[in-house]
Parts: C-alpha cells; sequence; structure tokens
C-alpha cells in the first residue's frame, strides 16, 4: 500500500511569508502528526490530528498551525515565516484508535522548507 | 520537560564491525522506540521496546529496554554499507498517545 505522502517536498520562502504544507497519510489512518526537524534541535513534536480534531499538541507558538479534513489528510500552516523556522517538516500517520496502545507511527519524507 | 540523551553522537567504524549506541532518559519511559533515517528520508521504525528488561531484535540488529526504565540501548552487529545513516531512539511523551520526544540521534559513518 502506499505510505505517507508529503508536498511539496522542497520549498523557499522569505521572511514574514506563511506557508502551508500537506500530508496525506497511509489508507485507513486516522492520525496524522507532525514534527520539525532542526539539525539544533532534532525531532520536536508540533501536533497531532485525529478524526479532524486536534488531540496532542507540542510547545511551538501560535504561528504553527493545522488541520484536519474529513478523509484524514492534514495541513499544517506557519504565518509570519522567521529565519529560525528552516527545518525538514515530516509527518506521520497511524490508525490513532483513542486510548490504544502507543502505535507505529510511519513517518513521509518530509518537506524541506528554506526561509531567506 | 521530558528529554533523551543519545549518546555516541557520531561513529566512524569498519565495515563488519558491531555497533552500540544508547539512550538516556531523566524519567521512566514505557515504551522505547528505535528508528533509523536515510538522506532524504523520515524515520523509519527498527525496533520497539514495551516491558522494562525486555530484549528484542531484528535481523542483525538488537535493542534492550533498559531495568530501570530510563534507558535503552540499541546494538548492530557485523555492520553492513547500508547501515549508514542516524539512529534516533524516541519515547511517548505521554503513554498511549502518538506524540514522541527523540533523542539526537547517532550519525553511523562506515568505510568499506
Amino acid at each position: 500500500k502506499a505510505g505517507v505522502t508529503q508536498t511539496p517536498r522542497y520549498l523557499i520562502k522569505t521572511r514574514g511569508q506563511q506557508v502551508t504544507l500537506s500530508c496525506s497519510p497511509i489508507s485507513g489512518h486516522r492520525s496524522v502528526s507532525w514534527y520539525q526537524q532542526t539539525p539544533g534541535q532534532g525531532l520536536q513534536f508540533l501536533f497531532e490530528y485525529f478524526s479532524e480534531t486536534q488531540r496532542n499538541k507540542g510547545n511551538f507558538p501560535g504561528r504553527f498551525s493545522g488541520r484536519q479534513f474529513s478523509n484524514s489528510r492534514s495541513e499544517m500552516n506557519v504565518s509570519t515565516l522567521e529565519l529560525g523556522d528552516s527545518a525538514l517538516y515530516l509527518c506521520a500517520s497511524s490508525f490513532g484508535f483513542a486510548g490504544g496502545a502507543l502505535e507505529t507511527q510511519y513517518f513521509g519524507p518530509g518537506t524541506r522548507l528554506l526561509v531567506l | 520537560g521530558q528529554q533523551l540523551n543519545q549518546s555516541p553522537q557520531s561513529m566512524f567504524i569498519q565495515e563488519g564491525e558491531d555497533v552500540s549506541m544508547n539512550c538516556t532518559s531523566s524519567s521512566i519511559f514505557n515504551t522505547w522506540l528505535w528508528y533509523k533515517q536515510d538522506p532524504g528520508e523520515g524515520p523509519v521504525l527498527l525496533i520497539a521496546l514495551y516491558k522494562a528488561g525486555e530484549l528484542t531484535s531484528n535481523g542483525r540488529l538488537t535493542a534492550q529496554f533498559g531495568i530501570t526504565r530510563k534507558d535503552s540501548f540499541l546494538n548492530i552487529s557485523a555492520s553492513i554499507p547500508s547501515d549508514v545513516g542516524i539512529y534516533f531512539c524516541a519515547g511517548p511523551i505521554i503513554q498511549g498517545a502518538q506524540k514522541l520526544v527523540f533523542g539526537q540521534g547517532t550519525r553511523l559513518t562506515i568505510n568499506p
């Protein structure tokens, strides 16, 4: 079955702009999590969506937001971009059954964002 | 917040050598995960550990869940060129939640 897909794969923006990244989970998966990966901070959890609702949130400013659609596809948006937002943004999907044990998350290849 | 300290940060070895890396936490974890990330790709789950003292293998990879529940180890035996990559340990910030905290990673380089 097809894996997690993320679009676009690469993106260049300038400071102050906003950006929207897209993630399509594996078919049947209802949970989508987003992570930011930078050389300095490593992999950090942004948020998780399940059934169109944000279920968990990391410690990022409000400029980072997301949403999930009824088909489980998810988007994340970063407004008023800063140089420090340059990173690889990864999404991961899982079945996400509420209250269940930690499930295997399958990561997409990521979107590499460069802010100039 | 919870942090995972992973060491070493990088390793340079000869093909055929064994590799060991570890991860420690100031907090107790009930699940330990080990991922590998290849260039241009997202992390791929290698081994999941769910019980203190558990020893689990996946081919040439063996991982252990420390008895204190504050550490985990990953060993790779007889390394081959395709083992090159970055290895991460991870655990759930909240038990049962799809919210992971990751170690800083161990970058493995192999000289043929």
